[in-house]
């Protein structure tokens, strides 16, 4: 496609519940992040994707988060038992594949566990 | 400390005034720098790389200053359009990540 898209754009879910957010990359861009970002702060990486290399999951803030990317294109990005501290926006980005490339967002999930 | 730090603002500025923020780093290892605009509720956008010898494009310029480990952007002749968090993000040389700044939110006033 011609950018990135996310779905879906909001989720309301009850504590303890699983979700799964995905992102559709830009065709041919083969780096893929995952970021999350709280309201008022800034992006906080959670895992990245480069090709068919293994993903770097540093990110991650906890083994209930998880994410596939299959055949080096879409993403998920499963978050199970959900917190209430999980509520943020989560933004997909893409990237050509150089270091310096621009990152390319998707307008990002609002996720709200209550 | 947090590896990038910005003042949140708001800047509140007259419109056609000139406005600068600065945002500093703490590893100097840190090898590639930019800055993204933000709007309310949307995602973030690249707005310009930063160079070692400073750079402009139009009515931006942003300059490096590697022996204080900061970066800074300046806006001329703000415009309404302008009002947005601007987000400052360096790329450390041995990492492809990008470390993210909270952003400085900027309020063009008419």
């Amino acid at each position: 496609g011609a950018g990135v898209s996310q779905s879906p754009s909001n989720k309301v879910t009850e504590k303890g519940k699983d979700v799964e957010l995905r992102c559709d990359p830009i065709s041919g861009h083969t780096a893929l992040y995952w970021y999350r970002q709280s309201l008022g702060q800034g992006l906080e990486f959670l895992i990245y994707f480069q090709g068919n290399s293994a993903p770097d999951k540093s990110g991650l803030p906890s083994d209930r988060f998880s994410a596939e990317r299959t055949g080096g294109s879409v993403s998920t990005l499963t978050i199970q038992r959900t917190q209430q501290e999980d509520s943020a926006v989560y933004l997909c980005a893409a990237q050509r594949g150089g270091f310096t490339d621009t990152q390319y967002f998707g307008p990002g999930t609002r996720l709200t566990v209550l | 400390r947090k590896e990038v730090e910005q003042d949140p603002g708001p800047f509140n500025v007259p419109e056609g005034a000139t406005v600068a923020f600065n945002c500093t780093y703490s590893n100097s290892a840190s090898q590639s720098f930019f800055w993204y605009r933000q709007d309310c509720r949307k995602e973030p956008k690249l707005l310009m790389s930063v160079y070692s010898s400073g750079n402009e494009d139009g009515r931006f310029t942003a300059q490096l200053n590697r022996a204080s480990q900061y970066i800074s952007l300046l806006i001329r002749d703000s415009k309404l359009s302008d009002s947005a968090t601007y987000l400052c993000v360096v790329k450390l040389t041995s990492n492809y990540q990008l470390i993210w700044g909270a952003g400085t939110k900027l309020i063009i006033k008419p």
